[in-house]
């Protein structure tokens, strides 16, 4: 079984939808990342959190420490939002510098 | 530009021939990390180097070296490429890898390299 879990694995929305990706970890965990992958194969840094709630425009990134479990919300999508969003944790205590990921969640948004 | 910048970005190469991809970020990082990307299987953590002269091995090291002489650059070896080492890999970086989730620990990602192993 994979440490970190996220689903769906694909997600087909309409433009305008509220979309929703999750991530399930199983390690206790001090950070987590989300990030987003463009079509064009470049990653970026959306989130990180390791309590309560973030927001960024219309991104919003929840976590729930005792529930080991992540969301990632898109208000308003647009199209411009497909992309392959991955999550990844960063174990708490011994190696801090190591990172695992989930398989990733690809998302088209329609116009 | 604070940029992570890697080389080569795409390369063809044979079996058995060593080779070298570069990682170098100009943003005073301390932390530098190596992962590869495979279609099915996501990101996976090869090494890592949370200082200079720090290094660890992630979750896939086999057939990989790293070294990290100075604080800009962690070049990923592969001494001996086979063609399991098919692959996308990706040079991270950032200021801090601690605990905590202060815009120190926040991750820039390099462009990516391509690479094919005959």
């Amino acid at each position: 079984k994979n440490e970190v879990e996220q689903s769906p694995q694909n997600l087909t929305a309409q433009e305008g939808e509220f979309i929703t990706i999750n991530c399930s970890y199983s390690v206790g965990i001090s950070a987590l990342h989300w990030l987003q992958q463009h079509p064009g194969g470049g990653i970026v840094s959306l989130f990180m959190l390791s309590s309560g709630k973030k927001k960024h425009g219309r991104l919003i990134a929840t976590i729930n420490i005792q529930e080991k479990h992540s969301s990632l919300h898109i208000t308003a999508s647009h199209p411009r939002d497909s992309a392959v969003y991955i999550c990844a944790v960063r174990r708490y205590g011994g190696s801090q510098g190591n990172l695992i990921f989930g398989k990733g969640t690809k998302l088209s948004v329609k116009p | 530009e604070a940029q992570v910048t890697q080389n080569p970005r795409y390369l063809i190469t044979v079996t058995g021939k060593k080779l070298t991809v570069t990682c170098s970020q100009n943003m005073n990082h301390e932390y530098m990390s190596w992962y590869r990307q495979d279609p099915g299987l996501g990101l996976r953590q090869i090494y890592y180097s949370m200082n200079v002269e720090v290094t660890d091995k992630g979750d896939v090291p086999e057939g990989y070296k790293v070294s990290r002489k100075e604080k800009r650059n962690f070049p990923l070896i592969l001494e001996s490429p086979s063609p399991n080492q098919t692959s996308l890999y990706f040079c991270a970086s950032s200021l801090k890898a601690g605990t905590g989730v202060s815009g120190a620990n926040v991750l820039t990602f390099g462009a990516g390299s391509r690479l094919t192993v005959l």
